[in-house]
């Protein structure tokens, strides 16, 4: 399926560490974005990268995208305890975005 | 969130019960989509309207029912639930479909 998996399912670091999850997903796509949720809340788009992009930066996030590799990741750096959310990863080719289950980040201050 | 705002936030209901979900979104979209998400099971797209044609069922019981009035404006009719159904409902709109959506904070339903 297109699905995406995120790895790791939980990821607890200490505030000022770099927070780096992985996204896996099985057919081509078209791009692959990132989410985050704060509990129960809705998700908010935090960046997008095409198929034929390789590393894109946004702020204090990074990602990259492998199609050769099926695979990208995210690459949040000097995480603050505000970011801790749940971090999906969404990928869209012929079908509307479809989701994975999420990375849950928690950062402690 | 603002761009995207559902109603209401919190909802109960028996199984017996007809209510409604309400979303609309004020960034000028022309794609809108629902989703379900439950506890530990990834997010899970119900229906997507474009222009406000349904493009998209995914195999959603009939027991959900989406109305799409304009392209600012969706509804979700629900009737006869199960508690099984009881999760964080999503709304979300997008320019076109393949590019960001917005999403709105959610309706979160218990079906007692």
């Amino acid at each position: 399926s297109q699905q995406g998996e995120e790895d790791p399912q939980a990821l607890s670091i200490q505030e000022g560490e770099n927070a780096t999850m992985n996204c896996s997903y099985k057919t081509s796509i078209n791009n692959l974005q990132w989410y985050r949720q704060n509990s129960g809340r809705g998700l908010v788009h935090l960046i997008l990268i095409r198929s034929n992009e390789r590393e894109k930066h946004s702020g204090r996030l990074r990602v990259t995208l492998d199609t050769s590799k099926k695979s990208s990741s995210l690459l949040i750096t000097a995480s603050r305890a505000a970011d801790t959310a749940s971090y999906f990863c969404a990928t869209e080719g012929n079908t509307p975005l479809v989701f994975g289950k999420g990375t849950r980040l928690s950062v402690i201050a | 969130e603002t761009g995207v705002t559902q109603t209401p936030r919190h909802l109960v209901m028996g199984m017996t019960n007809k209510k409604s979900l309400k979303c609309e979104q004020h960034l000028g979209h022309n794609a809108m989509y629902w989703y379900k998400q439950s506890a530990k099971k990834p997010l899970e797209l119900m229906f997507v309207y474009n222009f406000k044609e349904q493009t998209e069922n995914n195999s959603v019981p009939s027991r959900f029912s989406p109305e799409c009035p304009n392209s600012s404006h969706l509804f979700l009719h629900l009737h006869t639930l199960q508690p099984e159904d009881s999760a964080l409902y999503l709304c979300a709109s997008s320019q076109n479909g393949g590019l960001e959506q917005y999403f709105g904070p959610g309706t979160r339903l218990t079906v007692t």
